[in-house]
């Protein structure tokens, strides 16, 4: 069983949409991250969220952790096509430090 | 700063050949270590972490193996590869916690990526 389900799984949308892609989970994490890939190369890590109900903002992604700690959502405002990429969620349960990731969110923003 | 490098980043093997993959951290002392593996661009499995040296826990039994000879070196191998060894591993380290206060967050830096092919 998937401890981190991502949806949707494949994104593609024009330059300028907004897009919203979510992180959900029957357990609580003590914390999420989100971390964007590129073809061939290494995920990075874009945020941590840590308290229930958390929003923070990275330009124009906005991430937001659940109330509950369950589930967490990234909001980008006007796609643009360097945002092209593998979008992956991932947590820590409870107190143990090895992180659980979720499948991944294929985003392609088409000029 | 921190930095991590991974290599080769490109290796094409047959069958039954040995591997080893060699990962390093610089600007860090101490780190937790990890080796993974990317199917198809995808989710990321956890095949091995290590909290110090000639510590290693393995998550998922396989053909593979890791060692991490010194603090900051995580080697990642295998005797006899097969097919379904081929995929993109990818090494990261992370903060060891340190104090009761501490917040585990649990952040990953990874290396670039090698990417196996077994033929």
């Amino acid at each position: 069983t998937q401890l981190l389900e991502q949806s949707p799984q494949f994104l593609s949308i024009q330059e300028g949409e907004n897009l919203t892609v979510y992180c959900n989970s029957s357990s609580v994490f003590s914390s999420l991250q989100w971390y964007r890939q590129e073809p061939g190369e290494g995920p990075v890590l874009l945020v941590t969220v840590v308290t229930g109900g958390e929003v923070k903002k990275l330009k124009r992604l906005t991430f937001q952790f659940g109330d509950a700690r369950k589930d967490s959502s990234l909001h980008i405002t006007a796609a643009q096509p360097g945002d092209t990429g593998l979008y992956l969620c991932a947590g820590v349960p409870g107190s143990n430090y090895k992180l659980t990731f979720g499948k991944g969110t294929l985003l392609t923003v088409n000029p | 700063s921190q930095t991590i490098h991974q290599w080769p980043a490109t290796l094409v093997q047959p069958v039954g050949s040995p591997l080893s993959l060699e990962c390093t951290v610089e600007g860090t002392s101490n780190p937790n270590l990890y080796w993974y593996r990317q199917a198809a661009g995808r989710g990321l499995q956890l095949l091995f972490y290590s909290v110090g040296i000639g510590q290693i826990s393995s998550e998922v039994p396989q053909n593979l193996s890791a060692s991490r000879p010194q603090d900051r070196q995580f080697i990642l191998s295998s005797k006899k590869l097969l097919l379904s060894d081929s995929g993109f591993y990818l090494c990261a380290w992370s903060v060891i916690p340190r104090g009761p206060t501490l917040r585990v967050s649990g952040e990953l830096f990874f290396g670039e990526g090698s990417r196996l092919t077994v033929l």
